[in-house]
């Protein structure tokens, strides 16, 4: 079972806001940053936000995020049918000395 | 342009081992960490273990401790993860990772096209 909390699926329709949410502790997401990667089908993982908010060169504007305490929640906007996948929270684990990563969210655009 | 490319995946017996390797280019390996990330459908993504800049220092999730041994020959610009014992479970697709930020090894930028390892009688 991850140490990151997820919900395991969201989904909305083309154009609309989801919101998906992680939660952690003090030992990961609340004493480092959080980190969110996206997997889509038949493709390698992809780095979508990094230190919690910022966006790689590439990645569009539509997908933000933000970190609280010992939470972190992505927001994508303007809902593609080519977001769908699945979506992943990851932060540095202390008692690890590597990265954690929260079971994944399934994202369907209906 | 960030390329890694990993080789060496297989069906393996149970207890068997195996040798992935992974190599980079398009950056100065040296300079970053290095990870291997491991998918299944059913657990999603699960860190294995990574290794310093050196290679001096390594670190494994406990699932693997013990049987695994991640390595890199940085004069060849090369990840490798030596699998012994492996097990039904460590079925998987196994990624090689980088970060390009020397201040959060956790931060994985690059991946590649993963290996398949499929440990099965």
């Amino acid at each position: 079972q991850s140490v990151l909390t997820q919900p395991p699926s969201a989904s909305g329709t083309p154009g609309q806001t989801v919101t998906i949410s992680c939660s952690g502790s003090y030992s990961n997401i609340g004493g480092n940053t959080a980190n969110w990667y996206q997997h889509l089908p038949g493709t390698a993982p992809k780095l979508l936000i990094y230190n919690n908010n910022q966006r790689p060169s590439g990645v569009p504007d539509r997908f933000s995020a933000s970190k609280s305490g010992s939470s972190a929640s992505l927001a994508i906007s303007g809902l593609q049918s080519e977001d769908e996948g699945d979506y992943y929270c990851a932060a540095w684990e202390v008692s690890l000395s590597g990265p954690i990563f929260g079971g994944g969210t399934k994202l369907s655009v209906l | 342009e960030v390329h890694l490319v990993e080789s060496g995946g297989a069906l393996v017996q149970p207890g068997g081992s195996l040798r992935l390797s992974c190599a980079a280019s398009g950056f100065t390996f040296s300079n970053f960490w290095m990870s291997w990330v491991r998918h299944t459908p059913g657990k999603g993504l699960e860190w294995v273990a990574n290794i310093e800049q050196d290679g001096h220092k390594t670190h494994y999730v406990d699932s693997v401790r013990g049987r695994f041994t991640i390595s890199r020959d940085n004069a060849k610009n090369s990840l490798y993860l030596q699998m012994n014992s492996l097990r039904v479970e460590d079925t998987a697709l196994y990624y090689c990772a980088s970060g390009l930020d020397r201040g959060d090894p956790g931060r994985l930028d690059c991946w590649g096209q993963g290996a398949l390892v499929t440990v099965s009688s």
